[in-house]
């Protein structure tokens, strides 16, 4: 069983739309959480990080985080077609095992 | 701006040639750093940790005399690919964490794409 998994997509929106991509994983040890956006032949890069239950936000994305069952979301609200990326969900157990999922593709269609 | 830096962003060179990557932490001490792999369309594929002042460790599968990993000091971690093959042909991506103030996210250098001919 991977520790993180993601739905690798790709997932399809309207722009204006609100994006959901989801993530799971598999260690209840993990204490952090982040999703990375990456775009083709970039580096990741942060967009969210979420250390305790309920939702976080910053501009248009909205993090998620249920430990009861494992499950990390970020929303992306008003999507835009310069949100069109992979996005890399990961978790980190202790000091310096982070574990990241394969990234979910998503489009935004103008 | 970057937290990490890591030079040079693109290689391109013959086969058989060795190639350094650097990986620099900005503004902080890093001890631990860490090195990825990443084939077009596929996941990251982390390739080892590099430890400041001891061995890196490496993960199954990635040959460790072939990827030579020195973390001489607190902000330098070098990623020497040796006798490089066109099956090494790769985007390299380093990343750290400042693990002196708290719960920090790690950042990501922009990449080092390595082309063997």
């Amino acid at each position: 069983q991977k520790e993180v998994e993601q739905n690798s997509g790709p997932l399809s929106v309207p722009e204006g739309a609100i994006a959901s991509l989801n993530c799971t994983y598999s260690d209840r040890g993990s204490q952090s959480f982040f999703w990375y956006r990456q775009y083709s032949g970039k580096s990741p890069e942060l967009i969210m990080s979420i250390y305790s239950n309920g939702d976080k936000e910053d501009g248009r994305f909205t993090a998620q985080l249920n430990k009861a069952s494992q499950y990390v979301s970020l929303l992306i609200r008003d999507s835009q077609p310069s949100d069109s990326a992979t996005y890399l969900c990961a978790a980190r157990t202790g000091a310096n095992n982070l574990f990241f999922g394969t990234g979910t593709r998503l489009t935004v269609i103008p | 701006g970057a937290v990490v830096s890591q030079h040079p962003s693109r290689v391109i060179c013959k086969s058989g040639t060795s190639v350094k990557i650097e990986c620099r932490s900005l503004d902080f001490q890093a001890t631990t750093m860490f090195w990825y792999r990443q084939f077009p369309k596929q996941s990251l594929m982390l390739m080892a940790t590099s430890n400041e002042g001891s061995k890196a460790t490496y993960e199954q599968g990635v040959e460790k005399d072939k990827f030579l990993i020195n973390h001489a000091s607190l902000t330098l971690s070098t990623l020497t690919v040796t006798s490089a093959h066109p099956e090494d042909s790769s985007f390299y991506i380093c990343s750290a964490r400042d693990q002196g103030a708290g719960n920090q996210p790690q950042h990501f250098g922009d990449g080092t794409r390595l082309s063997i001919l």
